[in-house]
């Protein structure tokens, strides 16, 4: 399994950025894909999902960036997208992309991110 | 939101040496809840998922335990390539939180 980002940057505020994911090793469309951002120094903080078509391709967001950022995916292409709009200085991450898998356990399902990229670092600054 | 927090912050330890990271959910997210370890300039990777179940290929020294609101990850003998942040995450609810990380240093 790999995931590699591409596109992140030096955006000045209010700015616009896209990030893309490109996947091999596994089926692509039938994966839940997550970005997911570490700002310099400090945690991790989920950033938004996409779901597989064949479980309606449907989108969340965290509250921070909802209605700015939009997640897509290409199933064509194994690729998963992140479209960041009216970027804020809290916006600067690292932004990693990450597969947002389920593993079953006593009947239950659990909801992880077992693989994930490198990142692609952005800055959004003046 | 629910809120998860981790204690300690950071701690020293020693190569062969007990450690354990304390995790605490704001409400009950039973056993929803995952491990991981982030090495510097490392992408994070997955150690446990259920509270309890290690991931294929980690460690035994690993382990983790709990339900509820109270979570435990323990290292039973600490080895040089442990030496890491680890970060628990519930995914009960949306937005799936992570704790604020634990960093484990060389004393």
């Amino acid at each position: 399994v790999q995931l590699v980002e591409s596109g992140g940057g030096l955006v000045k505020p209010g700015g616009s950025l896209r990030l893309s994911c490109a996947t091999s090793g596994f089926t692509f469309s039938n994966a839940w894909m997550s970005w997911v951002r570490q700002a310099p120094g400090k945690g991790l903080e989920w950033v938004g999902r996409i779901k597989s078509k064949t479980d309606g391709g449907t989108t969340d967001y965290a509250a921070p960036v909802k209605g700015r950022f939009t997640i897509s995916r290409d199933d064509s292409k194994n690729t998963q997208s992140l479209q960041m709009n009216s970027l804020k200085t809290e916006d600067t991450a690292m932004y990693y992309c990450a597969t947002d898998s389920k593993y079953g356990n006593k009947g239950y399902s659990y909801t992880l991110f077992d693989y994930w990229g490198q990142g692609a670092l952005v800055t959004v600054s003046s | 939101d629910i809120q998860m927090t981790q204690s300690p912050s950071s701690l020293s330890a020693s190569v062969g040496d007990r450690v354990t990271i304390t995790c605490r959910a704001s409400q009950s997210i039973y056993n929803y809840l995952n491990w991981y370890q982030q090495k510097p300039g490392k992408a994070p990777k997955f150690l446990i998922y259920a509270a309890s179940s290690l991931q294929t290929g980690v460690p035994s020294r690993f382990s983790g335990s709990g339900s509820g609101t109270d979570f435990t990850l323990t290292i039973s003998s600490l080895q040089p390539e442990d030496f890491a942040t680890y970060y628990c995450q519930q995914t009960y609810s949306t937005p799936g939180t992570f704790g604020q990380g634990t960093k484990v240093e060389i004393k």
